[in-house]
């Protein structure tokens, strides 16, 4: 079955300091791996896709087929970048056309 | 240019009411849904639409219905609404299958009174 998990509910650190929002799958085939951003009372945006390989707002995360991990990391924290973050799965070529959604974290950066 | 566009934003409604929700494209994508957001920020897709017809609907009550009358249109109908729909929906678009992830719409809050 697909899954995504997303372990830590809520994650706070200070400003300055390193982020890493934790992500691990379930998927036999190879999916596509996202990271999806909420700030308050708006829409999700999409972050990053793996197949991208890019760093959208010194936001980074790479995927590890042997741990069926995508963890985002950030190396110094900003306040604006409180917010909800999603990690997300599609099953990819062949697989239905539906994006399975993790939990989320919340993650709020302290002053 | 809103590239995914819900209407409306707020919506306050009585129990039993029925109401609709309505979401429009303009990217050229075949493939819109409707995602439930509950209070705890959980996402859980409801439907989901390739070129006007419906393949994913997962358990939902029979009282949502949506609508699809072309492909840049996908509208979510309730009937009797209860306290427990209380949410904020989300419309989303893609391309088929959603390699390159969803384009979601800002969203209604629905609140059921």
């Amino acid at each position: 079955a697909q899954r995504v998990t997303q372990p830590e509910k809520l994650l706070s650190v200070f400003k300055g300091a390193p982020v890493e929002l934790k992500c691990n799958y379930s998927y036999s085939g190879s999916p596509e791996l996202f990271w999806y951003v909420q700030y308050s009372r708006q829409r999700l945006q999409l972050l990053l896709r793996h197949i991208s390989r890019e760093s959208i707002k010194g936001f980074t995360a790479d995927l590890n087929k042997g741990e069926t991990s995508f963890h985002l990391k950030k190396p110094f924290a900003q306040e604006e970048d409180s917010a909800m973050y999603y990690c997300a799965l599609s099953p990819g070529v062949g697989g239905d056309d539906k994006i399975i959604f993790g939990k989320g974290t919340r993650l709020h950066i302290l002053p | 240019d809103t590239a995914v566009s819900q209407t409306p934003k707020y919506l306050v409604t009585q129990m039993g009411n029925d109401k609709s929700i309505k979401c429009e494209q303009n990217l050229g994508h075949d493939t819109m849904y409707w995602y439930k957001q509950d209070s705890k920020k959980f996402l859980k897709i409801m439907f989901s639409y390739n070129n006007k017809e419906l393949i994913i609907n997962e358990t939902v009550p029979n009282r949502f219905s949506p609508k699809s009358p072309d492909k840049a249109h996908l509208n979510l109908h309730i009937n009797s609404l209860e306290l427990g729909d209380s949410a904020v929906y989300f419309c989303a678009s893609s391309q088929s299958p959603p390699n390159y992830g969803y384009t979601f719409g800002s969203g209604t809050r629905l609140t059921v009174v």
